[in-house]
């Protein structure tokens, strides 16, 4: 089955640039999605097939996809950016990543 | 707006079966499938299973087979999801979440079953 990797943590100073990654094998070829999980909430869609923002969710989020490595990318980091972020593709079902807990210092 | 609600918490004893509702408002609930996820305590997202819109048809994870029933009531604007033969391993936050093709675009606020003796 397909297996997605992402870092346990994430740490980014306040107003700077945090990186995501999702490691899969030749994931540039499929649709990656990613999810915000903010503590005892339900997870937030907040980027779909690689690098398309939901209605509501600020420009400073932008993804990418290439390779065996899907990024997502916060600048300007916020102390609301923190959570957990998950990444999804789709192989024959669902699939997600075992996500990364954001940190803003 | 598109909504999902989802039912209370539950505490259920071990070997018992719990059914957990979601109520859509705000789309054309016959028009979308609707996946259901699982989040044991501390750990990740876990794709469950989900029912496709038309015929309603279903398809689960190898590892829920036979552990989960998903059915919908169209006229309700309700997906449900059912749980037997519960075990401790079970206790964990279940979301329903709308399809989006290939994506989650909605998701419910999630439900608590507790399987506790």
């Amino acid at each position: 089955s397909y297996e997605l990797t992402q870092s346990l943590s994430v740490s980014v100073a306040l107003g700077q640039t945090a990186r995501i990654t999702c490691g899969g094998n030749n994931i540039g070829g499929k649709n990656v999605h990613w999810y915000q999980q903010k503590p005892g909430q339900a997870p937030v869609l907040v980027m779909y097939r690689d690098n398309n923002r939901p209605s509501g969710i600020p420009e400073r989020i932008s993804g990418s996809n290439s390779g065996n490595t899907a990024t997502l990318t916060i600048s300007r980091a916020q102390v609301g950016d923190e959570g957990d972020y998950y990444c999804q593709v789709w192989d024959s079902s669902p699939v997600f990543g075992g996500g990364t807990k954001l940190t803003v210092l | 707006q598109v909504q999902l609600v989802q039912s209370g918490a539950e505490v259920q004893k071990p070997g018992a079966s719990v059914k957990v509702s979601c109520k859509a408002s705000g789309y054309i609930f016959s028009s979308y499938a609707m996946h259901w996820v699982r989040q044991a305590p501390g750990q990740g997202l876990e794709w469950m299973g989900w029912i496709k819109s038309g015929y309603s048809s279903t398809e689960y994870s190898q590892k829920f087979q036979g552990k989960v029933t998903i059915t919908r009531d169209t006229s309700a604007s309700t997906a449900y999801l059912e749980l037997n033969s519960l075990r401790s391993e079970d206790t964990a936050v279940y979301y329903c979440a709308r399809d989006g093709v290939t994506t989650f675009d909605f998701w419910g606020q999630g439900t608590l079953v507790t399987v506790s003796s």
